[in-house]
């Protein structure tokens, strides 16, 4: 199938570690890319090519996959982490793009 | 630092042709390793690819609205442009430009986004 599928919500305690998951068929021949987003703001990269982190995205932010599935990690969730996260990956055609659905983290 | 710009008219008339361009600074549109691409956001929903042209002029579209869209680059002035005809409400959404890194598939930098409204 050519779809990305993720939670809608999950919710971490301040501090602790949140796994935010991704999964589809594309994911076994691409890498996975995650964006952070906040209310009315653009997307931000925050992991590319499964693990890579643009400058500038602390360490806390993690990407990891396996087989048909790509996880994004905070680990020591603060505050500002609260957003909307949204997986991305080339669809199995080599020439289109998917997102997932997106996952709303809430920092309690 | 690239950067880039979505303008465009805020309001489309049912039917009409929806048309934004993407400025872009801090680097250029021909240089090779990039695509230029254009993403949406319908009110409180998830991202939508819309499609992307490459360094050479190459398109890719979604195919959901291929029949309807056309991007086109103007290297002289170093922008990007999308034109979607026969709009409707459900074309009203954030419009995002976007530079797509041809290695790792990601993007890696977006506009700020603007709100295109199809109403009568």
């Amino acid at each position: 199938s050519s779809e990305l599928t993720q939670d809608p919500a999950v919710s971490v305690a301040l501090g602790q570690t949140v796994r935010i998951t991704c999964q589809g068929d594309s994911l076994r021949n691409y890498f996975a890319n995650w964006y952070q987003q906040k209310p009315g703001q653009a997307p931000v990269l925050v992991i590319y090519g499964r693990h890579s982190r643009p400058s500038g995205i602390p360490d806390r932010f993690s990407g990891s996959s396996s087989e048909n599935t790509a996880s994004l990690t905070i680990t020591g969730a603060q505050a500002e982490d609260e957003a909307d996260y949204y997986c991305h990956c080339r669809d199995n055609t080599g020439d289109h793009e998917l997102f997932g659905g997106g996952t709303k983290v809430a920092v309690l | 630092q690239v950067q880039l710009l979505e303008s465009g008219p805020g309001l489309v008339r049912p039917s009409q042709t929806l048309s934004l361009t993407c400025t872009v600074s801090g680097g250029s549109i021909i240089g090779p390793g990039y695509s230029w691409a254009w993403v949406r956001q319908h009110p409180g929903k998830g991202l939508q690819w819309i499609g992307h042209i490459s360094f050479r002029g190459t398109t890719s579209y979604n195919p959901s609205l291929q029949s309807r869209l056309t991007i086109s680059a103007d290297t002289s002035n170093n922008q990007f442009s999308l034109r979607l005809t026969s709009v409707n409400a459900a074309d009203t959404a954030v419009y995002y430009c976007a530079r797509l890194h041809s290695a790792w598939y990601a993007f890696d930098s977006w506009g700020q986004g603007t709100l295109v409204a199809v109403s009568s």
